[in-house]
């Protein structure tokens, strides 16, 4: 069965940095796009980015561009969110998701938490 | 890159229909048919209920439907039962490739 497991969240300060990363399993992880899905506390989903099935297109929200990296490494069927200058607005729950133009998978999600 | 618009709320009472709208634009709901709605539990991940407009994937009760007319996609639940109380989301394919999501709606079952 698709299994996504995230890992990586935490405390971290304003400014600092946090990668994120998503171990995917029960499906063959070449063969399709991946996003990162947020939702802060209390609040709705909110898109963050995909990645398509060899890297080679991404696409990122504008709350979050050219501060959030994504990235992806088939041969470890892993998806990573390097997050930097991290500010409060960024505290959420953040899901590793199967993106085929809906989210079919989503994982547990992990928690990021923005704080001095 | 704004959310889609849906109504904060809506109820209804066991074994009534409710009908749960996303209103967006030309340039997501309105342009293409990847319109999909979550159903989300408290201190749950969201679940797929209908993709691509009106599609159920394997697995959902076909009490749960969808239906688009110009930038409007809706999400009809009939015969409502209390399982059903949840924080529904839809989401939809964007022209700039992006994916757009709506502010949630958070159905009681009375």
């Amino acid at each position: 069965q698709v299994q996504l497991v995230e890992s990586g969240g935490g405390l971290v300060k304003p400014g600092g940095s946090l990668r994120l990363s998503c171990a995917a399993s029960g499906f063959t992880f070449s063969d399709y796009y991946m996003s990162w899905i947020r939702q802060a506390p209390g609040k709705g989903l909110e898109w963050v980015s995909y990645i398509s099935n060899t890297g080679s297109t991404i696409y990122y929200a504008d709350s979050v561009k050219g501060r959030f990296t994504i990235s992806r490494d088939n041969a470890k069927n892993s998806l990573y969110l390097q997050m930097n200058s991290l500010r409060a607005e960024d505290t959420a729950v953040y899901y590793c998701a199967r993106d085929d133009y809906r989210i079919d998978y989503w994982g547990q999600g992990t928690l990021v938490t923005v704080s001095s | 890159q704004s959310a889609l618009t849906q109504p904060a709320s809506v109820s209804g009472s066991p074994g009534q229909s409710i009908t749960i709208s996303c209103t967006g634009t030309s340039s997501d709901v309105g342009g293409y048919n990847y319109v999909s709605w979550y159903q989300q539990h408290p201190g749950k991940a969201p679940k797929l209920m209908i993709y691509d407009v009106t599609k159920r994937p394997s697995g959902v009760s076909n009490r749960f439907s969808g239906s688009k007319s110009g930038n409007t996609a809706s999400l009809t639940i009939s015969g409502l039962q209390a399982e059903d109380e949840a924080d529904y989301y839809c989401s939809s394919y964007t022209s700039s490739s992006t994916r757009v999501f709506g502010g949630g709606t958070k159905l009681t079952v009375l």
